[in-house]
């Protein structure tokens, strides 16, 4: 069946520092994966999309790569502040759905 | 308008009443989700309609009842719930319905959530 593996559930970093959160995948062959933050108590949002034909997109402070050789995906936040604080989940489409990942929570101290 | 608004932000109710979510969405989108998370885990999906006519029940227990009244609505019907049924209830809209083995691309957009206890 698919799986999903964010491999750290909290990644604690220094300000200014980049944060790179990981995103495995098995017996799964995706067309797409996607990047959402989550806050406390609030709905995720979403950052980025990547198509398995993408290597690398990039949006202000936010990189994301994507390699389906190794079934895998990073997330990096550059210049990190403690405002990038929160819970961050990849997701892959499934049949008619999204399916997430655990979740890292990041935590950027000043 | 590029948000998914729900109401109530929090509901605390008994095991015996009968309460409704609610979630709008006015961004012409056809496909719309309730989905259940509880502390530290993942979005896990309950419903999906597509076109207003459900598409996908993920073996939800029958005491959750959606309904769509239009495209732009989305209700969660609760009733004789468990304290276990506790957890942040999220709603979420995307432009069509993903079907398998699809190449579109396809972001969902959430609403805040309504924080649910029951006691």
């Amino acid at each position: 069946s698919q799986k999903i593996e964010q491999n750290s559930e909290a990644l604690n970093i220094q300000e200014g520092k980049t944060a790179t959160l990981t995103c495995n995948y098995t017996n799964y062959s995706p067309a797409y994966l996607q990047w959402y933050r989550q806050d406390p108590g609030r709905g995720p949002v979403f950052l980025l999309l990547i198509r398995e034909n993408e290597k690398e997109k990039r949006k202000e402070r936010l990189k994301v790569t994507f390699d389906t050789t190794l079934k895998q995906s990073l997330f990096h936040i550059t210049a990190s502040q403690p405002a990038d604080s929160a819970t961050y989940l990849c997701a892959l489409p499934g049949p008619g759905k999204l399916i997430f990942g655990q979740g890292t929570t990041l935590q950027v101290k000043p | 308008d590029t948000e998914v608004t729900q109401t109530p932000k929090h509901l605390v109710m008994g095991m015996t009443n009968k309460k409704s979510l609610k979630c709008e969405q006015h961004m012409g989108h056809r496909a719309m989700y309730w989905y259940k998370q509880k502390a530290k885990k993942p979005p896990e999906l309950m419903f999906v309609y597509s076109y207003e006519k459900l598409s996908i029940n993920e073996s939800v227990p029958s005491r959750f009842s959606p309904e769509c009244p239009n495209s732009s609505l989305l209700n969660l019907h609760l009733h004789a719930l468990q304290p276990e049924d506790s957890a942040l209830y999220l709603c979420a809209s995307s432009p069509y319905f993903e079907t398998s083995g699809s190449k579109s691309y396809n972001e969902q957009f959430f609403g805040p959530g309504t924080r649910l206890t029951v006691l």
